[in-house]
């Protein structure tokens, strides 16, 4: 079975700080992860994606986010927040072998960045 | 724009009438999802089609809800009958392999 959870619902940071959204997954197989970025009435749009490749992976707008085996973790996180981060974030889990309707979507964390 | 398009952006009706969204994937993708979602969650899982055959359902697809994909590109899903449970955004996306390409989603209000 496969799951995912983020750990906040909602995350506040100050401009220029760092970001750090948590997500944990289980997952019967070797799991693929993604982050997806969802901005006010805007698609979803995928952030950084693990595949059994590197684990620490980086992605766009200076996102990078680790993977970590031992924790079942897959953090989000950027050194420095700019305004233009504030939106939804979703963690994804699948896995090449399991079905479409095994692709799992976290509930999201909500980043608000103050001036 | 080559990405994903959903038509139309937002459909209001009312309770029992019939409605029909359109997806539009990115032209080379042979996969197609259609998701729920309502606010504040993350997007749930309806149906997927690799091209045009409609592999897999979710228990969320209630015989109200119908997906085709006929010829293997566009993709319409019909809810009939709606209710007030069904105001939700439906977002399609298309993907390749398993990363995947959202629209930006079809917004359902039913009255």
């Amino acid at each position: 079975a496969q799951s995912v959870t983020q750990l906040d619902s909602h995350v506040s940071v100050s401009e220029g700080t760092p970001v750090l959204l948590r997500c944990n997954y289980s997952s019967s197989y070797s799991p693929s992860l993604f982050w997806y970025v969802q901005h006010p009435n805007k698609g979803l749009q995928l952030l950084l994606k693990y595949t059994s490749a590197a684990t620490l992976v980086k992605g766009i707008n200076g996102f990078e986010a680790e993977f970590k085996k031992s924790e079942t973790s897959f953090h989000l996180t950027k050194p420095s927040a700019h305004m233009s981060d504030a939106a939804e974030y979703f963690c994804v889990v699948t896995s090449l072998y399991s079905s479409a309707s095994k692709i799992i979507f976290g509930s999201g964390t909500r980043l608000s960045i103050r001036p | 724009d080559t990405g994903v398009s959903q038509d139309p952006r937002h459909k209001i009706t009312k309770r029992g009438q019939n409605v029909t969204f359109r997806c539009d994937p990115i032209s080379e993708h042979n996969r197609l999802y259609w998701y729920r979602q309502t606010l504040g969650q993350g997007p749930e899982f309806l149906t997927y089609f690799q091209n045009e055959a409609q592999l897999e359902k979710s228990r969320l697809l209630s015989d109200r809800f119908s997906a085709e994909r006929p010829k293997g590109s566009f993709s319409t899903l019909e809810i009939q009958r709606t209710e007030q449970g069904d105001s939700a955004m439906y977002l399609c996306a298309s993907s390749p392999e398993n990363e995947q390409f959202f629209g930006p989603g079809t917004r359902l209000t039913v009255l």
